[in-house]
């Protein structure tokens, strides 16, 4: 079945960076973007950026940009999301998700059980 | 501050209907039927209910539906259960350069 397994919990002092993994089964990986949203603590949803597979090619939201690196490995259908300089207000949950490649296509369909982030000194 | 508005909280009796709205400018809601409406119940992972404004995924119930006027969207619950008890977000793509979509605040639904 098509799903996105995300990799564990980090813990990370303040101007550290973490890497978030995200691996994808059932589904060519390359025909679909991976996106990055993530939910600090009691709040909502945040877009973060997206990654196409297929050419590698990002787009960030500009609140992160400079600070997100989002990359991936098509041998291994993984995606990766790197935040760097990290501050106490970067906790949260990370989730990544995907969205069909093709033309038209906006919403997210699949999504990561999330990856927990704590930023604590 | 989230760029889509939705109301912070909207409850309702079991077998009742309830709207929740999300307002957003002619360069996002407005301007695209690219609406999409995720359900989250409380330590999981958002689930698509909705998408391109009125459409439902496969195995999402007929009780949940979606529409549009202006810079504004609505999901719509009819008969309310308790498992419907949940956080809501809508998001929509928008035209900005350097962001793919947006999305909305949340609504914290109640079920009485």
């Amino acid at each position: 079945q098509v799903q996105l397994v995300q990799s564990g919990a980090e813990v990370k002092k303040p101007g550290a960076s973490v890497k978030v993994s995200c691996k994808a089964s059932g589904y060519t990986f390359t025909g679909y973007y991976m996106h990055w949203v993530r939910q600090a603590p009691g709040q909502g949803l945040e877009w973060m950026g997206r990654i196409n597979p297929n050419s590698g090619g990002t787009n960030y939201a500009q609140k992160f940009q400079g600070r997100v690196t989002m990359t991936r490995d098509t041998s291994i259908s993984t995606a990766y999301m790197e935040l760097s300089r990290l501050r106490s207000d970067d906790t949260a949950v990370y989730y990544c998700a995907r969205v069909s490649a093709a033309a038209g296509y906006y919403y997210m369909d699949v999504w990561g059980k999330g990856t927990t982030v704590t930023v604590s000194s | 501050q989230s760029a889509l508005t939705q109301p912070a909280s909207v409850s309702g009796s079991p077998g009742q209907s309830i709207t929740i709205s999300c307002t957003g400018t002619s360069s996002d809601v407005g301007g695209y039927n690219y609406v999409s409406w995720y359900q989250q119940h409380p330590g999981k992972a958002p689930k698509l209910m909705i998408y391109d404004v009125s459409n439902r995924p496969s195995g999402v119930s007929n009780r949940f539906s979606g529409s549009k006027s202006g810079n504004t969207a609505s999901l719509t619950i009819s008969g309310l259960q308790a498992e419907d008890e949940a956080d809501y977000y809508c998001s929509s793509y928008t035209s900005s350069s350097t962001t793919d979509v947006v999305f909305g605040g949340g609504t914290k639904l109640t079920v009485l």
